[in-house]
């Protein structure tokens, strides 16, 4: 079972450069998101997505598109990369945004903007 | 609104000892609770859930959590501790809205164990 796929793991971008950030799940879940992990700072919600064809803003999503390409699909993009972007960036799916349904995350993807 | 306080980002334990991580949240509606478990260059991993009835909630790896409503608190404890348990813990209550409408899921901040031989 691949669970939720990220790619790249590794990233290193220059001040203004753009790029997206890949995540697919095979779980058959409806709902899908985007974290930000940074020290000392816990998960911070960028976008979420309720079902395919749907998404939202979370807690940081300035900076950020997301598209949600199909059920089984959800990217972020970074138009113009920050030195503030610099984090770890995680992608999760449930079942649905409601309720009991945990989450299952992928192994992340580290960003580095300089 | 909702929100979690993990008490001590650290904590420190030999191995064979009670590993005891301190969760506190605030919920305007009855919340679903999680632990998550991250080890080293990796995702969260679900340790346990709190959802209804039973308040003593059993997960993976020998840990369990339970749900006091009088103390608005969900702590998660084992009784030995383990070299592999060595990860950082987080604390979840879903509750509340996202922008969008939906339920908001907010994590603590996290509290890192350590296992000494």
């Amino acid at each position: 079972n691949a669970g939720v796929t990220q790619t790249p793991k590794f990233q290193v971008l220059k001040t203004g450069q753009s790029m997206t950030l890949q995540c697919a799940q095979d779980m058959n879940h409806n709902s899908m998101y985007w974290y930000r992990q940074d020290p000392g700072m816990g998960l911070r919600l960028i976008y979420y997505s309720a079902s395919e064809g749907t998404t939202d803003k979370g807690e940081v999503p300035n900076g950020y598109n997301v598209s949600r390409l199909n059920k089984r699909e959800f990217s972020l993009r970074l138009e113009s990369a920050a030195p503030s972007q610099t984090s770890v960036y995680f992608c999760a799916s449930s079942e649905a945004v409601r309720g009991p349904s945990p989450l299952h995350f992928g192994n992340g993807t580290r960003l580095t903007v300089t | 609104a909702q929100s979690v306080t993990q008490l001590g980002s650290h904590v420190s334990v030999s191995e064979g000892a009670l590993v005891l991580l301190r969760c506190n949240y605030s919920s305007s509606v009855p919340p679903y609770l999680f632990w998550y478990v991250q080890y080293p260059n990796q995702g969260l991993q679900l340790l346990l859930k709190y959802t209804t009835g039973a308040t003593l909630v059993k997960g993976i790896n020998g840990f369990e959590a339970e749900f006091k409503k009088s103390e608005t608190s969900f702590h998660l404890t084992k009784p030995s501790a383990h070299m592999s348990d060595a990860a950082e813990y987080f604390c979840a209550v879903r509750g509340g809205k996202n922008q969008g409408g939906s339920e908001k899921l907010v994590f603590g901040k996290g509290t890192k164990l350590t296992v000494n031989p």
